[in-house]
């Protein structure tokens, strides 16, 4: 079965300070996609990326980026430069390939950010 | 386009009545997938419809039910209601299911 693991709870940071979120998963699939979504007070899931299994290219998005590592089954987060506005929860999250998967998202527990001014 | 909608946003009901939660996808999609958000179990998949048919189900019990309309607009149906069905409950909708899903702003569920 499929597992996510968000091991950080909370984090806090300073405005203008780095901060990566880390995630690691766990499938028997060799085809799966990996997500990250961004929670706000007001509770929709925001989607950020969508990554597949066979490209482990890293990406950047404007004070964003990816790092995905099949070696360590780890998809982590990174916020450059760090403002209020990205206090959030962030969620990892796992959907594999296969006909009985379905569109089914595994999430992880989620990392509270709080960005302080 | 405009995204996911859920109605109604808020509830309140009492243990042992029954509910019933709206979901309207993106124009277009035709996967639509429902989700159940509590401080305790997180965020757990409960099912997914497409073109009318449930093509997948999480371990949830079967008082939580749902169905998806010709249009892909999606209901749940919670019967029997618990104390611990008190949750945000969250709608998806996706092209084919197997891409990016797309969140709505949730019904939140009070079960007094």
């Amino acid at each position: 079965a499929q597992k996510v693991t968000q091991a950080q709870t909370e984090i806090s940071v300073v405005e203008k300070e780095d901060v990566t979120l880390d995630c690691v998963y766990e499938t028997r699939d060799t085809t799966y996609y990996l997500f990250w979504y961004k929670q706000p007070p007001s509770g929709e899931l925001v989607f950020l990326i969508r990554r597949n299994s066979f490209d482990e290219q890293n990406e950047i998005s404007g004070r964003y980026s990816w790092n995905f590592q099949k070696s360590t089954s780890s998809f982590n987060f990174t916020i450059t430069a760090s403002q209020v506005v990205d206090s959030a929860v962030y969620f990892c999250a796992l959907s594999e390939a296969s006909e009985t998967s379905g569109s089914r998202l595994t999430f992880g527990e989620g990392t509270q950010l709080t960005v302080n001014p | 386009k405009a995204g996911v909608t859920q109605t109604p946003r808020y509830l309140i009901k009492t243990r042992g009545q029954q509910v019933t939660l709206s979901c309207s996808p993106i124009s277009g999609h035709r996967s639509v997938s429902w989700y159940q958000q509590t401080p305790g179990q997180g965020l757990q998949f409960l099912f997914e419809y497409f073109s009318e048919t449930q093509r997948n189900k999480g371990n949830f019990p079967g008082r939580f039910s749902g169905r998806q309309f010709s249009n892909s607009r999606s209901e749940m149906n919670v019967s029997t209601l618990e104390l611990g069905d008190s949750a945000l409950y969250l709608c998806a909708s996706s092209f084919l299911g197997k891409d990016t899903q797309y969140f709505g702003p949730g019904t939140r569920l009070t079960v007094l």
